[in-house]
């Protein structure tokens, strides 16, 4: 069982690219996150999704957009990239039915860095 | 995370205990996590605590919930240099959303 997977590892890319990170669970899991960390600011929540077919947006949507097309891949999408976008983003799912612990469970991170 | 509050750094001796502390504004989180990030890598769950108990241990690790005083707190006994890693107090928030606080860093001294 992988868990959880990011592709790619980092990327550096020029400001005005499109760019997608991809994440995909194995879980079978129905809410899943995507957060990007920044130094002194913890992890800041961009877009989460509770359920295949549904989107919400975080705390720091703008400039960002995702899609649920599956249980399985929540890929996050930056149109146009800038440089206030260099961060590392972690996708994140939880199995957020009644009971559970709502524990998130987090992949390994893309570092992005746009110039 | 500006209403989950963690120093940013701790510095700890090999073999003492280490206490990272946090404080939150809101009082409705069901549940209180510790996740640990280590160098370059992605965050796993340390432990967790529900807002009704008041304390939990999991062999070295104790945490101790103050709902009072709207404080969290982890205790690392003999702490080992593996040990090092960022270590974020984090609650849940609306729905099964999560708030991370910023972060503590822990260096664990030989």
């Amino acid at each position: 069982i992988a868990g959880i997977t990011q592709a790619p590892t980092s990327q550096i890319l020029a400001a005005g690219r499109r760019m997608t990170l991809r994440c995909t669970q194995d879980m079978r899991h129905n809410a899943m996150y995507w957060y990007r960390q920044d130094l002194g600011l913890g992890l800041r929540l961009i877009h989460y999704s509770n359920t295949a077919g549904t989107t919400g947006k975080g705390e720091v949507p703008d400039g960002y957009s995702v899609s649920r097309a599956n249980t399985d891949d929540f890929p996050l999408t930056l149109a146009s990239a800038v440089p206030s976008q260099t961060s590392v983003y972690f996708c994140a799912s939880s199995d957020s039915m009644a009971g559970s612990t709502d524990t998130q469970y987090f992949g390994p991170g893309t570092r992005l860095t746009v110039l | 995370g500006e209403d989950v509050e963690q120093s940013l750094f701790l510095s700890v001796r090999e073999g003492d205990s280490s206490v990272i502390n946090c404080t939150y504004t809101d009082s409705s989180s069901t549940y209180l996590y510790w996740y640990k990030q280590e160098p370059g890598a992605g965050l796993q769950l340390l432990t967790y605590i529900f807002s009704n108990m008041d304390m939990k241990q999991d062999q070295r690790l104790t945490v101790l919930l103050n709902k009072k005083d709207k404080h969290l707190s982890l205790r690392i006994a003999d702490t080992q240099t593996g040990d090092s890693a960022i270590y974020f107090c984090v609650r849940t928030g609306g729905g099964n959303k999560l708030t991370f606080g910023t972060g503590t860093q822990l260096k664990v001294e030989l």
